[in-house]
């Protein structure tokens, strides 16, 4: 089975501009969630889709924003791109919403570079 | 919110030798997952082990074995017979209510 895929791998961008993200989830996983991960924060977690509904929010302003489409695959879209939004894009899918009981399955990342 | 502590950001071990990384994590919730992740060099993050807060029993996965303590809160990794691919940046990981919870990560060096 395929696993989790990002696209694209790496991206630049210039501040103001704005950026769509995409993950395609593993095959019959109905959750997506997605992460910012940086030097100095860490893993921080964005939101989670399930069924084409945003479920969950992490604390991020309103400049991220999200949507998931019929077959599971998310996008994620950052506008009015800041400095501070470079970092690596994780998405993670999973069969259900995310709980206690569920695993999640990481993609390779998104390195997003915003000059 | 959920807390997770890694306090050692860094550490290293021989190849073939045994290495503990800690992690103490704070939640009210009786009902969680714990997890440790790695993260190697090439970022794509792959889960290492996972216990049911529930079991009492600690979990074991080849060379990869935890110590649980729930009432202290401490779910800690030991890696057994290290070897070179196992060198990447470590993660502990709580899983309560609707929500993945990390640690700030142990980056793991293997000494040849």
């Amino acid at each position: 089975k395929a696993g989790v895929t990002q696209t694209p791998r790496y991206l630049i961008k210039t501040r103001g501009q704005q950026v769509t993200l995409s993950c395609s989830p593993i095959s019959g996983h109905r959750s997506v969630s997605w992460y910012q991960q940086t030097p100095g924060q860490g893993l921080q977690f964005l939101f989670e889709y399930f069924s084409e509904t945003q479920r969950n929010k992490g604390n991020f302003p309103g400049r991220f924003s999200g949507r998931q489409f019929s077959n599971s695959r998310s996008e994620m879209n950052v506008s009015t791109l800041e400095l501070g939004d470079s970092a690596l894009y994780l998405c993670a899918s999973s069969l259900f919403r995310l709980g206690p009981y569920n695993e999640q399955f990481f993609g390779p990342g998104t390195r997003l570079t915003v000059l | 919110a959920q807390t997770v502590t890694q306090s050692q950001p860094e550490m290293s071990v021989q190849e073939a030798e045994t290495v503990t990384l800690s992690c103490t994590y704070d939640t009210s919730e009786s009902d969680y997952y714990l997890f440790w992740y790695k993260q190697p060099p090439s970022r794509q993050m792959i889960l290492v082990i996972r216990q049911e807060a529930y079991k009492q029993q600690n979990a074991t996965e080849n060379r990869f074995s935890v110590n649980f303590q729930k009432a202290a809160k401490s779910f800690s990794l030991k890696i057994s017979d290290s070897q070179l691919g196992d060198a990447a940046m470590y993660f502990c990981v709580t899983n309560t209510g609707n929500q993945f919870y990390f640690g700030t990560g142990t980056s793991l060096t293997v000494i040849p």
